[in-house]
């Protein structure tokens, strides 16, 4: 089943902060968090396991909440090279290697 | 280390054509999948190979798509007949190690438009 992304879309000034969720109604072993820019492949940014941690990518930083299913992926002080279509990719179980991805949230920055 | 390749980059065919796309993954990548992007989506699943065998096709419309991994190392997936819906970008991903949590590596694609 597919992961529920939110918000669809969000527009900041550079500098500002954001935060993009993915929820999923199945329980989940992993959730995978991918970049798209325009016209290109999907980048691949970080892996939440299960377990709650928390992980980080330059200002980029991830957290899995195991009980709601959920994760949230924050974007802090943000530059122009984040804009971007993000997509979380949720694994149902260990070993799996197989992602259902949600329907991604655009993210514009401007100067 | 070079990336995925696909080819071609873009494709234009007439509905009810055939056409057929090719991927490279990264060398020594057990695991090879093939996605459909319809625009303004996320990626869905198509097929995912592991070595040359299917793990996965469940998504995969078996009435006019179909897909081969020979020898284990590169993949075609073929479309025959096209329907207008199969407007896409047509991703190859793979990934290392089987049985683990590792990132996927994907490709350009190939955008195809059929009209």
């Amino acid at each position: 089943q597919q992961p529920v992304q939110s918000p669809q879309a969000v527009i900041l000034r550079e500098g500002e902060d954001a935060v993009i969720n993915c929820s999923s109604s199945k329980a989940l072993y992993s959730v995978h968090w991918y970049r798209q820019k325009h016209g290109e492949a999907p980048v691949f940014l970080m892996i939440l396991l299960k377990g709650g941690e928390q992980k980080g990518h330059e200002k980029i930083s991830a957290s899995f909440n195991e009980k709601k299913q959920q994760s949230s992926l924050y974007l802090t002080a943000s530059q122009l090279s984040y804009s971007g279509t993000y997509f979380c990719g949720t694994e149902r179980y260990q070993g799996a290697q197989k992602l259902v991805f949600g329907q991604g949230t655009r993210l514009t920055i401007n100067p | 280390e070079a990336g995925v390749a696909q080819s071609p980059r873009y494709k234009i065919i007439e509905k009810r054509q055939s056409v057929a796309f090719w991927c490279n993954p990264i060398s020594g990548h057990a695991t090879l999948y093939w996605y459909q992007q319809i625009l303004g989506q996320g990626p869905k699943l198509l097929i995912q190979f592991q070595n040359n065998g299917v793990v996965d096709d469940s998504q995969l419309p078996k009435d006019r798509f179909s897909a081969e991994r020979l020898k284990g190392v590169d993949s075609t997936l073929k479309i025959q007949p096209a329907k207008l819906e199969d407007s896409a970008v047509y991703l190859c991903a793979s990934s290392p190690i089987s049985g683990s949590h590792n990132e996927q590596f994907f490709g350009p694609g190939t955008r195809l438009t059929v009209l």
